[in-house]
């Protein structure tokens, strides 16, 4: 078990609403991400963080902003939330070795109608 | 043509055959490859790492790197209908900040 809890789990809502999805670690950290997984795509990073308020873009983050206020939360935060952002949203923490392994959360699965 | 190709199947196998995962890759640069297992439902889990060219065995599990060809692979040997998940390739980007995805490929074995 890493420590990795991401909330809600599931999550239905309706196109233009905000959505935050919740990302806590228990590790301390430094390394945290966002992925988003869907079929045909795979998973593909949308923010990541390297340390408190330190934030870098992914290769998918438009329509998305995360804040880091805290060494063990992050937010992943859809201001407007699309239909095309339905997936499931996986959180990971890196392991602090040399390998770059990461550690996934359960995972977020938000649908947006 | 993106970093990592990953043909996703599905692959169906008998219990017991071989398995052969494979995903191809564009940048001459990476340096660590890994390959993760997701059950249906869960986070994906790190299987395997392997660092640069070489085989790295553990148990029925084989990673295969051959960076002359940008090529990976994945073996799996006595396959288990436990090994039924998705497999996903990953590279660590040129950064060492992320790491790259492949598609990820969904195994299906049957006792």
């Amino acid at each position: 078990d890493a420590g990795i809890t991401q909330s809600p789990r599931h999550k239905v809502t309706e196109t233009g609403t905000p959505v935050t999805l919740r990302c806590h670690q228990t590790e301390n950290h430094r390394y945290m991400y966002w992925y988003r997984q869907d079929p045909g795509h795979g998973l593909r990073l949308i923010h990541y963080s390297y340390g408190v308020k330190d934030t870098d873009k992914g290769e998918v983050s438009d329509g998305y902003s995360v804040s880091r206020s805290k060494t063990e939360d992050f937010l992943l935060t859809l201001e407007s939330a699309t239909s095309s952002q339905t997936s499931v949203y996986f959180c990971a923490i890196h392991g602090g070795g040399t390998t770059g392994e990461l550690f996934f959360g359960e995972g977020s699965r938000l649908t947006v109608l | 043509q993106k970093e990592v190709e990953q043909d996703p199947g599905p692959l169906s196998v008998p219990e017991g055959a071989i398995v052969s995962l494979n995903c191809t890759y564009s940048n001459s640069a990476f340096q660590y490859f890994m390959w993760y297992r997701q059950y249906s439902r869960k986070g994906p889990e790190l299987l395997m790492y392997t660092y640069s060219s070489g085989n790295k065995e553990d148990g029925r599990f084989t990673a295969q790197v051959d960076k002359s060809s940008k090529y990976i692979s994945l073996f799996i040997r006595d396959s288990q209908p436990s090994d039924s998940a998705t497999y996903l390739c990953a590279l660590e980007n040129q950064a060492g900040t992320a790491l790259i995805f492949g598609k990820g490929t969904t195994l299906s074995v049957s006792s």
